[in-house]
């Protein structure tokens, strides 16, 4: 089964800032990836699909990348509501893992 | 705008069965993949199992793999998982969540979560 890391496992940022964070599978998945938010109590909110394009409503801030291995997601610039956790997910035919998460506090 | 609401959750002793549903009111469910996500306390999202528009194909996570089935009835447009023989590390919030139709990634819809707790 493919798996999925993501890094960093937390950050601490402030308003403002660009963040990046980095999903790596464990073997090629093409652009077959999607990123998430996720606050607390609260389900995911879908961000990103197809690695790079952009669900509908969610702030151009917000940018995916990568095919492959390697995929990013990018905050331009961090907004208070931002600070969420971050999962990526990965859709190889019948297995639709997610990476472990990434944390994005208030610094 | 497509709406999930799951039910069915609550406290049962290791061992034993439960079954969970999703409820859809909205457009696009009858033509949708749905899949069933969950959350153990304070973890990571895990994905469980996925079923077809019109309910002839099944996959599932290895964890629950042969004591869990996912099903559907479209004509009552909701979504159902029944896990069998539950262990304590089953203990989760459950989560639906819709493919969207002619997309090959991304969930775009999910329910609230409906907390599923395995104790004795």
């Amino acid at each position: 089964a493919i798996q999925l890391t993501q890094s960093p496992s937390s950050l601490s940022a402030s308003v403002g800032d660009s963040v990046t964070i980095t999903c790596r599978a464990s073997q090629g998945i093409s652009r077959a990836l999607a990123w998430y938010q996720q606050k607390p109590g609260k389900a995911p909110k879908l961000l990103i699909y197809d690695a790079s394009s952009l669900e509908a409503g969610v702030p151009s801030r917000f940018s995916g990348s990568g095919s492959g291995t390697d995929f990013t997601l990018t905050i331009s610039s961090l907004q208070p509501e931002d600070f969420a956790t971050y999962y990526c997910q990965q859709f190889s035919t019948y297995s639709f893992t997610f990476g472990p998460g990434t944390k994005v506090d208030i610094k | 705008q497509l709406q999930l609401v799951e039910s069915g959750g609550g406290v049962v002793q290791p061992g034993r069965s439960l079954r969970v549903s999703c409820a859809a009111s909205g457009l696009t469910f009858t033509s949708s993949a749905m899949h069933w996500v969950r959350q153990a306390p304070g973890k990571g999202l895990e994905w469980v199992a996925v079923i077809s528009f019109d309910g002839s194909d099944t996959y599932y996570a290895d964890s629950v793999k042969g004591r869990s089935t996912i099903s559907r009835d479209n004509s009552k447009n909701t979504l159902y998982l029944q896990v069998n023989s539950l262990r304590p590390e089953d203990t989760a919030v459950y989560y639906c969540a819709r493919a969207p139709p002619r997309r090959l990634t991304g969930f775009d819809y999910w329910g609230q979560g409906t907390l599923v707790i395995v104790s004795s």
